[in-house]
This record gives C-alpha cells, sequence and structure tokens, in this order.
C-alpha cells in the first residue's frame, strides 16, 4: 500500500468543467510534487512545494492550478482542460532533505472529454 | 528539463533470465533512485543510492551509484513473471527538490 493517498482514481471532464485532484501524506514529508505522465513516458515534473510555498513552476499552463494547504495535502484544481490534458496525474512527496526519495500515490487518471 | 538516458528501452527475457539496465546522465548526481511501475498504478521505489560506488540490495534486485556519479545500474537475478513492468531510474542534482527521470524500461518475463 501506498502512504500517498490520491482521489479520485479516475476522472472525466469536460473541457468546461472545473474539477480537483486531491493528495494526502502522513509521512511528516515537507515537500509535496505533482507529476503529469504519458502512456509509456517518464514523469514529467509540474510543481514542487516545500515548506507550503510553491518552489518549482515548470511553466505548467494556468488552466493547472496547484494549492497546498498545509503539509499533508495537496490539491490541483483544473479548469477549461484540453484533450491533451488526459494523462495519469501523480502526486509524490519527500521530506526535502539530501537523503530522501520521492513517494508516489497511485495517481488520478483524467480524461478531458 | 533534463532526462537521464536509461537502456534498454525494452527486454523481452525467460523467467529465470538475470536483468541488466542503466541509466547515464552528462551531468554529476547526487541521489539515484531505481523505480518499478505496473500499469494503472504509481511508480513504486525499489532501491535508493546516496554515495558514490554504493551497491545496494533488495531481494533479487542489486543496485550500484557509479563512481563517476554519472550513471547507475540495475539488475535483477533469476527473474519471474511478477517482475514485468516499467523500471526507471530518477536522479537529483545537489540537495533540491527536483528529480529528472530516465526514459524507461519495458521489462517482459515470458514464462
Amino acid at each position: 500500500d501506498t502512504e500517498v493517498t490520491q482521489t479520485p482514481k479516475h476522472l472525466v471532464m469536460g473541457m468546461t468543467n472545473k474539477k480537483s485532484l486531491k493528495c494526502e501524506q502522513h509521512m511528516g514529508h515537507r515537500a509535496m510534487y505533482w507529476y503529469k505522465q504519458k502512456a509509456k513516458k517518464p514523469p514529467e515534473l509540474m510543481f514542487v512545494y516545500s515548506y507550503e510555498k510553491l518552489s518549482i513552476n515548470e511553466s505548467v499552463p494556468s488552466r493547472f492550478s496547484p494549492e497546498c494547504p498545509n503539509s499533508s495535502l495537496l490539491n490541483l484544481h483544473l479548469h477549461a482542460l484540453q484533450p491533451e490534458d488526459s494523462a495519469l496525474y501523480l502526486c509524490a512527496s519527500s521530506n526535502g532533505q539530501g537523503n530522501s526519495p520521492l513517494h508516489f500515490g497511485n495517481g488520478t487518471r483524467l480524461t478531458v472529454t | 528539463g533534463q532526462q537521464l538516458n536509461q537502456s534498454p528501452q525494452s527486454m523481452f527475457i525467460q523467467e529465470g533470465e538475470d536483468v541488466s539496465m542503466n541509466c547515464t546522465s552528462s551531468s554529476i548526481f547526487n541521489t539515484w533512485l531505481w523505480y518499478k511501475q505496473d500499469p494503472g498504478e504509481g511508480p513504486v521505489l525499489l532501491i535508493a543510492l546516496y554515495k558514490a560506488g554504493e551497491l545496494t540490495s533488495n531481494g533479487r534486485l542489486t543496485a550500484q551509484f557509479g563512481i563517476t556519479r554519472k550513471d547507475s545500474f540495475l539488475n535483477i537475478s533469476a527473474s519471474i513473471p511478477s517482475d514485468v513492468g516499467i523500471y526507471f531510474c530518477a536522479g537529483r542534482r545537489g540537495t533540491g527538490n527536483q528529480f529528472y527521470f530516465g526514459t524507461g524500461t519495458s521489462l517482459t518475463v515470458i514464462p
């Protein structure tokens, strides 16, 4: 079982919808990440929060809006997405220090129609 | 962002055979991670390496942090059908929060 929990597991949304992806971890980690992954490709970094502050934004379009309400929670708000945004969205966390790997959730499979 | 070169891209092997894959970079890394991903799930951490030359095992899996700090290797001994999946390496330069991923190795084990 993963210690990073993502909801929902699957999401289908229209291009005019607004939806949110949620991520939670209770490992005391201080860095949280959003990745986007297309089929058979490596995860692509979108955002990093460190100590609840946005530290990295990999030039992600504004239709993706991250939010970190506290050190355990990470949200990704979605609005006016395009069909090409369909992908597996992965949340990950680390303790933000040198000897700390990334721990991933099982992802949200997003389909934009 | 930077991508790491991972090879081979895919492997088809008989059950019981050993597997080797590697990951290379043009930059020096301070951390190397190896993950396995099954369809529809997130990557699962297999082994983490933090020192040049470090050799670490996890059951039938062994990974090494290359001496040059620009590469890492993963070996799987006596493969079994549940080893099927995509294996990714990931590396970190310095102590920051940015991890770079390899292009992945797809492993198929034929019973």
